[in-house]
């Protein structure tokens, strides 16, 4: 199985802050890296597939990067509605795997 | 539009088994590369892959889970079912059925509102 490490585990930062949340591959993933986003009490919503590609609706402040083993996902400037737990996950091969979750919380 | 939901108990023995249903429209499951996975979650923890089934009938499953799963559809009903055999306290969670993108490289880019289910004498 490929392991999806996700550090930090959470932080806490301010609104306007620029957040990043890096990912790791325990073995070559190509581009297959997909985030999510999880408010509590809901189900988890795609925000980043292939690497960098927004899903629609998902406001530009969001960015993703990254190659091979290591990824990271960029909040420009956090606001309000972003605080809530962030998961990788890979899909280049089965069985698929994610991260165990960054929480984003309000400093 | 493509939506999911799933259904199913709420409350489980231990050493049951839990059948969960994942009804869903805006796609069929006899379309070339369609496919609908199963998530899952213990409360306060994180995402769990268990499950996938193709449009082919092409299956695979969790290998730590595998020797209690089994995943089918149902074309006609537009529904794929979980089904988990002699289920355990720690297999409280909330389930959820999600579509993946239909080509390479894939995604879930659509989630059913999750189940939670509670395995408790």
């Amino acid at each position: 199985d490929i392991q999806m490490t996700q550090s930090p585990s959470s932080l806490s930062a301010s609104v306007g802050d620029r957040v990043t949340i890096t990912c790791r591959a325990s073995q070559s993933i190509s581009n297959y890296l997909n985030w999510y986003q999880q408010k509590p009490g809901k189900a988890p919503k795609l925000l980043i597939y292939v690497v960098s590609n927004l899903q629609s609706g998902v406001p530009s402040r969001f960015s993703g990067s990254g190659s091979g083993t290591d990824f990271t996902l960029t909040i420009s400037s956090l606001q309000p509605e972003d605080f809530a737990t962030y998961y990788c996950q890979q899909s280049y091969n089965v069985p698929r795997t994610f991260g165990q979750g960054t929480k984003v919380e309000i400093k | 539009q493509i939506t999911l939901k799933e259904s199913g108990p709420t409350l489980v023995k231990p050493t049951q088994t839990l059948t969960l249903t994942c009804t869903f429209s805006g796609f069929s499951l006899t379309t070339n590369g369609v496919s609908v996975g199963w998530i899952r979650q213990p409360p306060g923890k994180a995402l769990e892959w268990l499950a996938l089934i193709y449009w082919n009938d092409d299956k695979h499953y969790s290998p730590s889970l595998k020797s209690s799963l089994t995943i089918t559809k149902d074309t006609s009903k537009n529904q794929v079912v979980l089904t988990m055999t002699n289920i355990d306290p720690v297999d409280t969670a909330t389930y959820y059925c999600a579509h993946q993108h239909h080509l390479e490289p894939r995604y879930f880019d659509y989630w059913g509102q999750g189940i939670l289910v509670t395995v408790s004498a």
